[in-house]
């Protein structure tokens, strides 16, 4: 069972407009949403990430929306540029346990086009 | 400040035999844990050390173990090799004492099995 889904596998986007990749979640104990970026043969990169208690988190040219009642985040970027051509990850966490757990989506590859 | 730092980039294996793979996290961190990425699969976290102790583990068979030091540094070993196992293995760090914070990740490990 997939908790965190992001249903888009690719996006093209050209460069200086606005690229949006979503997230979707199941796990209503999931409190705290991040994002990540990867390219081939690195590491994740952390991008932003927002706390269950706000709506909205801006940082430069990111932006991530968090939509409780549907279980939904998005990431936007603008304007895109092709140094954004990546797999962005969306991630989720949730209390209690103690213990720190990130569960992952399978990634969105993001194509900006020059 | 020193990020995740990962040994070795690259392993190639033969089934049945076993592997350890080496991760030293950002300093003061106290949080390590483990992904496996696989194509199609995206991150699933294999387990999370703190102070030395497992807190929490993925579903992921026993013969994927790991245990931390005194120092923080982690070690994951998977025994009896399967060709399902090749994978990118990624280690992240984290200031986690409860409060929401992100990971920090590592280059990962590539490893292969023939």
């Amino acid at each position: 069972d997939q908790q965190v889904k992001q249903n888009s596998p690719s996006l093209s986007v050209q460069e200086g407009r606005i690229s949006i990749l979503n997230c979707d979640y199941t796990n209503s104990m999931f409190d705290y949403f991040l994002w990540y970026k990867k390219y081939p043969a690195e590491g994740p990169t952390f991008l932003i990430s927002i706390s269950s208690i706000k709506d909205k988190n801006e940082d430069g040219r990111f932006t991530v929306f968090l939509n409780k009642s549907a279980k939904h985040l998005s990431l936007h970027i603008v304007p895109s540029q092709p140094g954004d051509s990546a797999v962005y990850f969306c991630a989720a966490s949730a209390p209690g346990a103690g213990s720190y757990q990130l569960t992952f989506g399978k990634g969105t590859k993001l194509s900006v086009i020059p | 400040k020193a990020g995740v730092t990962q040994t070795p980039r690259y392993l190639i294996k033969t089934r049945g035999q076993q592997v350890t793979l080496s991760c030293s996290p950002i300093s003061g961190h106290r949080s390590v844990s483990w992904y496996q990425q696989t194509p199609g699969q995206g991150l699933q976290f294999l387990f999370e050390y703190f102070s030395e102790t497992q807190r929490n583990k993925g579903n992921f068979p026993g013969r994927f173990s790991g245990r931390q030091f005194s120092n923080s540094r982690s070690e994951m070993n998977v025994s009896t090799l399967e060709l399902g196992d090749s994978a990118l293995y990624l280690c992240a760090s984290s200031s986690w004492t409860g409060a929401n914070t992100e990971a920090f990740f590592g280059q990962g490990t590539r490893l292969t099995v023939v």
